[in-house]
């Protein structure tokens, strides 16, 4: 099945600077890549997607780039601000997208 | 529009209990997940509805777990009886079908005594 890595686990930022997530998964058939942040005690929720024919996807400050021969993905923030604080977490999914298979996710600290 | 709606919030329960989670999707969503999220862990998939039908609960631990989702909309996942290494956030998300946005609800924080 497929496997979703994620580093590194935790990240510092200064506010103002850009941070910078990555995930590598192991099925070359997996499709569908999505960034989800969980606020403490809070619901994750669905920050920016991927899908496998696009290299590249901007959201404001969010941005998200594939290799696919590489099998990795990455997660950019750009200009960040405390609210940016949370978890992250990737995911992948093969062929059907309603099974993702998460990474580890990556507790950002934003300190102003 | 209303998210996705979980209940109980928390739940604590001493182990050889039972315990009952249940969720109601974002209305119109057809299909229904629930996930198990261990501390500093990402959501793990238990079972995954189409409507009322299970369609992967390939990582359910079908000899304590069970879930149901009659008339294809609210859904219910049960242990019985309960163990230690039960104690983690029971999360329930929905999407339109399977090849759209999940969303989740809060999810129900489980410990087990």
């Amino acid at each position: 099945g497929e496997n979703v890595e994620q580093h590194p686990s935790t990240l510092s930022v200064q506010e103002g600077d850009s941070a910078v997530i990555k995930c590598t998964y192991s099925d070359s058939a997996s499709n569908y890549f999505p960034w989800y942040k969980q606020e403490l005690g809070k619901r994750p929720q669905l920050i920016i997607d991927i899908r496998s024919n696009v290299g590249e996807k901007k959201d404001q400050r969010i941005a998200v780039t594939l290799n696919k021969t590489a099998k990795h993905f990455s997660l950019h923030i750009t200009e960040t601000q405390p609210e940016d604080s949370a978890v992250y977490f990737c995911a992948a999914s093969t062929g059907s997208w309603g099974k993702l298979q998460f990474g580890a996710g990556t507790q950002v600290v934003v300190t102003p | 529009e209303a998210g996705v709606v979980q209940s109980p919030r928390y739940k604590i329960i001493e182990k050889k209990q039972p315990v009952a989670f249940w969720c109601n999707p974002i209305s119109g969503h057809n299909t229904l997940y629930w996930y198990l999220q261990n501390l500093g862990q990402g959501p793990e998939l238990l079972i995954r509805y189409e409507n009322e039908e299970a369609v992967d609960d390939s990582q359910l631990p079908k000899d304590r777990f069970s879930a149901e989702r009659l008339k294809g909309v609210d859904s219910t996942l049960k242990i019985q009886p309960a163990e230690l290494g039960d104690s983690a956030v029971y999360l329930c998300a929905s999407s339109l079908d399977r090849n759209n946005e999940q969303f989740f609800g809060p999810g129900t924080r489980l410990t087990v005594l």
